[in-house]
């Protein structure tokens, strides 16, 4: 069974710095989607990056970027120019590739605080 | 187009009762996952359906159950309600199976006392 660990359960920036949020997964699949979602204190889910572990560049969403290291298993996300609006919590995700299954496996979450 | 919408919003349920949660995917949506959200077990898989079909099940006891009608809406019903079922239920919805984008309402707050 895949398992996904997030080792920060919190981290803290200050507004325009850079943070990176740690990732780490455990599978013997060769194929598999890899995705961070955040979750706002007003609770909806939402995507935020997503990465096929086909693909060797890494993913890019405006002012959020992954670095995916297949070999290590390990999937960090980068938050650059971070906003007020950042703060929630994050949540790492694996997802099968094929298998007619939408199951995703989550870490534990990091709880993200920006400072003012 | 309307997201996932999940009712009702917060529900207070006394042990031992059952409970009925609804979803309504995204239109033309025709999977629907389930998930548990807890404090200590984090977020975890309840069950998955697609054309009405149950394609997966996580390891929940069988008092949880669910179903999915022909126009995609899902239902899941809790029987028998612990104190530990307390919990943030959440759908999600992709457009297909194998679908690597899955969205997700906003939750069903449910406290059991």
């Amino acid at each position: 069974a895949q398992t996904v660990t997030q080792s920060q359960p919190e981290m803290s920036v200050q507004e325009a710095e850079t943070v990176t949020l740690s990732c780490t997964y455990d599978t013997s699949e060769s194929d598999y989607y890899l995705f961070w979602y955040k979750q706002p204190p007003s609770r909806q889910m939402i995507l935020v990056i997503r990465q096929e572990a086909y693909k060797q560049q890494n993913a890019t969403e405006n002012r959020f970027s992954v670095n995916f290291q297949k070999a290590a298993k390990s999937f960090s996300l980068k938050i650059s120019d971070s906003q007020l609006g950042d703060a929630a919590m994050y949540f790492c995700a694996y997802l099968s590739f094929g298998g007619g299954s939408e199951k995703l496996v989550f870490g534990k979450g990091t709880k993200l605080t920006v400072n003012p | 187009k309307a997201g996932v919408t999940q009712t009702p919003r917060y529900l207070i349920k006394t042990r031992g009762q059952q409970v009925t949660l609804s979803c309504s995917p995204i239109s033309g949506h025709r999977s629907v996952s389930w998930y548990q959200q807890t404090p200590g077990q984090g977020l975890q898989f309840l069950f998955e359906y697609f054309s009405e079909t149950q394609r997966n099940k996580g390891n929940f006891p069988g008092r949880f159950s669910g179903r999915q009608f022909s126009n995609s809406r899902s239902e899941m019903n809790v029987s028998t309600l612990e104190l530990g079922d307390s919990a943030l239920y959440l759908c999600a919805s992709s457009s297909q199976v194998g679908s690597n984008e899955q969205y997700f309402g906003p939750g069903t707050r449910l406290t059991v006392t």
